[in-house]
């Protein structure tokens, strides 16, 4: 049962341009979702993260974006930029308990110069 | 600050033989977790740790793997005997649970990449 979907495994944009990565979930449970980059080779590392009870939170270039009715959320990375090439994966969580975090399959994200 | 560090980076066996992995996470993380990630797959969590006790290991296949806490610090994981499907990367990671606040951001080692042959 895969609780976190990415139902993109790939996306090309050109430098300069908005990239979109997407992901749904169906755990009503989860009450905070992450995002996390992955370059070969190397660990996933943390990227942004939103509570749910927020509907955006911005870092710098990355926005996540929380549907909760349509239990989807979204990265918005603008402008996109050679080095952000790499797999994106969503994951998520409920606070109550122990904290067990759970990913998508991940979504390579390619920047073309 | 040091992040979290785990060994060996790559380990290539036969089929059957055993395996383990070590790991040291970020000093005073209390919760450890294994992932297993198959390539083209996201993570999936082993097994997970809050300081020397098991929190959550439904999806650990416990007919051959294995793991422990030692004093809630470091963590080893086993697999004995190895089938070809455990060909994985083993990620672990920490974090730093808060109660009553959520965080849950994970740190990631690197990896250990075992290929069973």
């Amino acid at each position: 049962d895969q609780q976190v979907k990415q139902n993109s495994p790939s996306l090309s944009v050109q430098e300069g341009r908005i990239s979109i990565l997407n992901c749904d979930y169906t755990n009503s449970m989860f009450d905070y979702f992450l995002w996390y980059k992955k370059y070969p080779a190397e660990g996933p590392t943390f990227l942004i993260s939103i509570s749910s009870i927020k509907d955006k939170n911005e870092d710098g270039r990355f926005t996540v974006f929380l549907n909760k009715s349509a239990k989807h959320l979204s990265l918005h990375i603008v402008p996109s930029q050679p080095g952000d090439s790499a797999v994106y994966f969503c994951a998520a969580g409920n606070s109550g308990g122990y904290q067990k975090v759970t990913f998508g399959t991940g979504t390579k994200l390619q920047v073309i110069p | 600050e040091a992040g979290v560090a785990q060994s060996p980076r790559y380990k290539i066996i036969e089929k059957r033989q055993s395996v383990a992995f070590w790991c040291n996470p970020i000093s005073g993380h209390a919760t450890l977790y294994w992932y297993q990630q198959i390539l083209g797959q996201g993570p999936k969590l082993l097994i997970q740790f809050q300081n020397n006790g098991v929190v959550d290991d439904s999806q650990l296949p416990k007919d051959r793997f294995s793991a422990e806490r030692l004093k809630g610090v470091d963590s080893t994981l086993k697999i004995q005997p190895a089938k070809l499907e455990d060909s994985a990367v083993y990620l672990c990671a920490s974090s730093l649970l808060s109660s009553g606040r959520v965080t849950g951001e994970l740190f990631f080692g690197e990896g250990s990449r075992l290929t069973v042959l």
